[in-house]
């Protein structure tokens, strides 16, 4: 099975920041990576599907990018509503999630 | 805008059984792959299963394979999960998401989640 892992676990930053999270798969899944934002006591929410395609709705401030085994999501400009945990999905094999990454205000 | 809702969480007893069940509020449910993935509390998310449009193709995930079974009826636009063997790490909030075309698609569209304790 596939493997995701994240980095960093979390992160602390500041209104304003750009802000850069990267996931690693453990084998090539070409471009079938998604990233999701959770907040406490909600439901995930699709941001990026396939490595770097906008879901609609979403603000163009975040972005993704990579292919194969190494991919980044990046919040360029960062909100006090994108404070949350970031999790990236493979959907090349078994849906595996990556552990998350944890946004909080520095 | 599609909805979905599920229902049939609750404590129950190691060994024992519960059935979830997801309800969507579109009229095309059986175009779509649909999947359950869970959360341990304070934990990350976890892939359980999924199912295709019309139900021929189902996986699981090896944790659960054997215990639990998926299924989904396309006149009522539900989907289920039937859990059996309960244990203690079963324990979670358990989410349906819908995916909107091949099964590699991601998931677009999320339940609120209905939460399962496994305790004696």
């Amino acid at each position: 099975d596939i493997q995701m892992t994240q980095s960093p676990s979390s992160l602390s930053a500041s209104i304003g920041d750009r802000v850069t999270i990267t996931c690693r798969a453990s084998q090539s899944i070409s471009s079938y990576l998604n990233w999701y934002q959770q907040k406490p006591g909600r439901a995930p929410n699709l941001l990026i599907y396939a490595a770097s395609n906008l879901q609609s709705g979403v603000p163009s401030r975040f972005s993704g990018s990579g292919s194969g085994t190494d991919f980044t999501l990046t919040i360029q400009s960062l909100q006090p509503e994108d404070f949350a945990t970031y999790y990236c999905q493979e959907s090349y094999n078994l849906h595996a999630f990556g552990p998350g990454t944890k946004v909080d205000i520095k | 805008e599609a909805q979905l809702v599920e229902s049939g969480g609750g404590l129950v007893q190691p060994g024992g059984s519960l059935r979830l069940s997801c309800a969507a509020s579109e009229l095309t449910f059986s175009d779509d792959w649909m999947h359950w993935v869970r959360q341990t509390p304070g934990k990350g998310l976890v892939w359980v299963s999924r199912i295709s449009g019309d139900g021929s193709s189902i996986t699981y995930a090896d944790s659960v394979k054997g215990r639990f079974t998926i299924s989904r009826d396309n006149a009522k636009n539900t989907l289920y999960l039937q859990m059996d063997s309960l244990r203690a790490e079963d324990t979670a909030i358990y989410y349906c998401a819908r995916v909107r075309g091949p099964y590699y698609y991601p998931m677009d569209v999320w339940g609120q989640g209905t939460t399962v304790t496994v305790s004696s």
